[in-house]
């Protein structure tokens, strides 16, 4: 079966820096995503890794290793509207989303 | 442009009753999608279309019915609803299978079955 991991909640302070962690096990891989999702509300895309490595995008980076089906996402300098959850999603050999349960990122001041 | 909208935002029904829900996109996709969101489970695919008056089953297409009569709109039928199909149902859209990475989302409907 298809199956992806992240942890449910972490928490964090304002200002440092956190990694969430995703591995995944699908049929296929046309690359991962990260999506953010703010409560009540769509989730929007934040990044897209294909090939091996690290993409920096501001204050968010994601990284992928193919080999070992894991991927995260790392954001710097946190910030309190950084509180949402963030959804890691793989798109299998048909090109569909498989998508993590998400994790609940909470800043504290 | 106004995106992706979807009608209507909240909704209560009673287990039994029917309802459409309609998602609608001005940026001429050829893809859409009707996802539901439950908590602590991930989106879950219901159905998708590849094209006006094309519909193809997702991952949980059991109990919905679609239809894509107008490449603008999909519309997400329950025809008996049960409690079980209480959850927020998301529609999206891309401009084609491979353009997954501009997949835009709707706001979501927030149904409750009672």
């Amino acid at each position: 079966g298809q199956n992806i991991d992240q942890p449910t909640e972490m928490t964090a302070t304002e200002g440092a820096i956190v990694q969430i962690n995703c591995t995944y096990q699908t049929s296929g891989f046309n690359g991962l995503f990260w999506y953010q999702q703010h409560a009540g509300e769509a989730p929007t895309f934040l990044s897209y890794n294909v090939l091996d490595g690290l993409e920096e995008k501001g204050r968010f980076s994601s990284f992928l290793s193919r080999s070992k089906g894991y991927s995260y996402l790392l954001l710097k300098e946190l910030q309190m509207k950084d509180s949402a959850s963030y959804l890691c999603a793989v798109a299998d050999s048909n090109y569909q989303l498989i998508w993590g349960a998400g994790t609940k990122l909470i800043i504290k001041p | 442009n106004a995106g992706v909208t979807q009608t209507p935002k909240f909704r209560v029904l009673k287990t039994g009753q029917s309802m459409t829900l309609l998602c609608a996109q001005d940026m001429n996709h050829e893809y859409m999608y009707w996802y539901r969101q439950d908590p602590g489970m991930g989106l879950r695919l219901i159905h998708y279309s590849v094209g006006e008056g094309t519909t193809a089953k997702g991952e949980v297409p059991d109990g919905y019915n679609v239809s894509r009569l107008k490449k603008q709109n999909f519309l997400l039928g329950l025809e008996s609803a049960a409690p079980s199909q209480t959850s927020v149902y998301f529609c999206a859209s891309t401009p084609g299978r491979r353009d997954i990475d501009t997949q835009y989302f709707g706001p979501g409907t927030r149904l409750t079955v009672l």
